[in-house]
């Protein structure tokens, strides 16, 4: 069955410093990938998504993502993290039964001054 | 931003008392969502709908029916509230045709059943 896992329920980042945000997931063929961003009290909004193709994907906000076939991995990185990215990510894949999104449970980031 | 609007955005209720939830989009998108995120278990999708009175099920829909009879709208009816259905109840749209995955999120209605 197909599964996403987020390893870090809660990851402390120094503003300024390089952030990576793990996922893990488990699926039969090529996947289709995604990274949300939810800041408190809102919606989730697209940050970048890994259809095909090049396995390093730019996003949003300054986020990039690395689709790793060998690791079964989509981390999310960030080179300087800046007080605003404080916000919960959620890493999902897409089911090819029904279209549907697999999303892992989240990994809240807290930014230290 | 999506034009996606969800009411109530808060609402406390007692058990066994029946609740909606609505969302409302003016953008035209054929898929419409609900979902509930509850801490420790990321977004868990209830119901789902690919057009005008067309529904289905997703991993979580029991004690909950949804209805959609116009484009724009999607209902989320609770029957007969328990304190298990106490959780943040998101209303997400997406058009497949212009993105695959792509889904676009309500602010979010908080629901707390005493």
């Amino acid at each position: 069955a197909q599964s996403v896992t987020q390893p870090d329920i809660h990851i402390t980042v120094s503003e300024g410093a390089s952030l990576e945000l793990r996922c893990n997931y488990s699926y039969g063929a090529t996947p289709y990938l995604f990274w949300y961003v939810q800041s408190p009290g809102q919606g989730l909004q697209l940050l970048l998504k890994y259809f095909s193709g090049d396995t390093l994907v730019q996003g949003i906000k300054g986020f990039e993502a690395e689709f790793k076939r060998s690791q079964s991995s989509f981390n999310l990185r960030k080179p300087s993290v800046h007080w605003s990215d404080a916000a919960e990510y959620f890493c999902a894949v897409l089911m090819d039964s029904n279209y549907q999104l697999i999303w892992g449970a989240g990994t809240k980031l807290i930014i230290k001054p | 931003d999506a034009g996606i609007t969800q009411s109530p955005r808060h609402k406390v209720t007692e058990t066994g008392t029946p609740v909606t939830l609505r969302c409302h989009q003016t953008e035209n998108h054929r898929y419409m969502y609900w979902y509930r995120q509850d801490p420790g278990h990321g977004l868990r999708l209830i119901h789902y709908s690919y057009g005008v009175k067309d529904t289905d099920k997703g991993e979580v829909s029991d004690g909950y029916s949804v209805s959609r009879s116009k484009t724009e709208d999607f209902l989320l009816t609770l029957e007969s509230a328990t304190s298990s259905q106490t959780s943040v109840y998101f209303c997400a749209i997406s058009e497949p045709e212009r993105g695959q995955g792509e889904l676009f999120f309500g602010e979010g209605s908080r629901l707390t059943v005493l």
